[in-house]
């Protein structure tokens, strides 16, 4: 069974602070990894997708793959409160019929004004 | 990215009848799913939707119940047969684009009594 896990939180930091999600993966062959935020009572959408070992910034976002280590990690700085949502890390793994994603159960971020 | 609607938003419906949620993107793509999300918790897939085949079914859901058309590269309808409140819950449409991307709809909020 290919899994991704998070932590569900939830995690809280105040305003200004740098918020770190981290999502580990069972599979090794797994290649693409996205970050989706859910505000409550609304459908995901993608913030960042990361394909190689490494770092990926966009704006406040940062987005850090080790492949090796099978973790996923979305940095946030200078979280706002608008930043309060859940995180759905999500990996694409290989499946019967072609690739599959996989997503996690979601962390859940609360940013104090 | 893609702009996605499904219809309809919410409804309340009665066990043993039959729902059917549409699902309309504004550009062709190949590849659509269908979710599913209780309360609280992360996404289910249901089954993958392409055009011009038979729907892909996840583990445990089954066509009888769930239904699936795809009849263009534009829209997919999902049919909640027989309902029960068990199906309480909310209906995710996704569609797959670049480098495997999902983008999803607003979602239909089902409940049955």
């Amino acid at each position: 069974q290919k899994e991704v896990e998070q932590n569900s939180g939830p995690l809280s930091v105040p305003e200004g602070a740098i918020a770190s999600l981290n999502c580990t993966y069972s599979d090794r062959g797994s290649q693409s990894f996205f970050w989706y935020r859910q505000y409550s009572g609304k459908s995901p959408e993608l913030i960042m997708s990361i394909y190689s070992n490494g770092d990926k910034e966009d704006g406040r976002f940062t987005a850090q793959l080790n492949k090796a280590s099978q973790y996923v990690s979305l940095l946030i700085r200078d979280s706002q409160p608008s930043d309060s949502a859940t995180y759905l890390c999500a990996g694409l793994s290989r499946s019967s019929g072609g690739f599959k994603t996989i997503f996690g159960a979601g962390t859940r971020l609360f940013v104090k004004a | 990215s893609a702009v996605i609607s499904q219809k309809p938003s919410r409804d309340i419906c009665q066990r043993g009848t039959s729902l059917t949620i549409q699902c309309q993107v504004d550009s062709q793509v190949t590849m659509m799913f269908w979710y599913r999300q209780q309360p609280g918790q992360s996404l289910t897939l249901i089954a993958t939707a392409n055009q011009g085949s038979e729907a892909t079914y996840e583990s445990g859901f089954v066509i009888d119940k769930f239904p699936i058309s795809r009849p263009n590269l534009t829209f997919s309808t999902l049919t909640v047969s027989n309902m029960s409140p068990e199906d309480s819950s909310i209906y995710l449409c996704s569609v797959e684009l670049n480098d495997y991307e999902q983008y999803f709809g607003p979602g239909t909020r089902l409940t049955v009594t």
